[in-house]
């Protein structure tokens, strides 16, 4: 049981370079969420899904876009990215919304130079 | 906007000593999680506490939720070096349950 699986583990871009994040998880969960985590800033939420071919924004979206065309697969894309957007990235999961924990998976270090 | 925050920021603390983080929502919260992060790893959920005054412990860990569910603590007794980490509450969003804001968190040190 892999729970939370995110790739790649690390990633190295320049700016104006595209990439897509990839969240995959086997525990049949409705909610998954993208995150950033920055020193001193905790983790903000980026973007989330409710359900399979369902997204909506959440506290940070801008430069980022997500599609959830599976249930069990959470794309976090970067169109352009810029140097402000290194950071890294968690993807969590939970069964359902509220009273529930998130699983997360061990995150996406992105360095943009 | 709704915020959640965490003091202190940081805490170094002696092997043997206690530890308490404190969690402050300006709104109210209906539910709120605990999370560890090791250095270098990803948040591991703790626990949750959904009532008003609910007290709950894990080993050397005990959890507070307010009476007015604006805010909790983490407290830690007799710290190991097991304890080290990043420390985060999260309260679900007022626009809605399914997302949750964090904490800024507390890291704590324990020194051997």
């Amino acid at each position: 049981n892999a729970g939370v699986t995110q790739t790649p583990k690390f990633r190295v871009l320049k700016t104006g370079q595209s990439m897509t994040l990839l969240c995959a998880q086997d525990m049949n969960h409705e909610y998954m969420y993208w995150y950033r985590q920055d020193p001193g800033m905790g983790l903000r939420l980026i973007h989330y899904s409710v359900g399979e071919g369902t997204t909506a924004k959440g506290e940070v979206p801008d430069g980022y876009n997500v599609s959830r065309l599976k249930k069990q697969n959470f794309l976090l894309g970067l169109e352009s990215a810029a140097p402000s957007q290194t950071s890294v990235y968690f993807c969590a999961s939970s069964y359902s919304a509220g009273v529930q924990p998130q699983h997360f998976g061990d995150g996406t270090r992105l360095s943009i130079l | 906007g709704q915020q959640v925050m965490q003091i202190p920021q940081y805490q170094h603390v002696q092997e043997g000593e206690d530890f308490t983080t404190y969690c402050n929502s300006s709104t109210t919260l209906s539910n709120i999680q605990w999370y560890k992060q090791r250095p270098g790893g990803h948040p591991v959920f703790l626990i949750q506490l959904v009532k008003s005054g609910e007290v709950k412990k894990q080993k050397r860990l005990t959890f507070q939720f307010g009476e007015a569910k604006k805010n909790s603590s983490l407290h830690i007794t007799a710290t190991q070096t097991t304890d080290v980490g990043t420390y985060f509450c999260a309260g679900p969003t007022t626009s809605g349950t399914y997302k949750y804001i964090f904490g800024t968190g507390t890291r704590l040190k324990v020194l051997a």
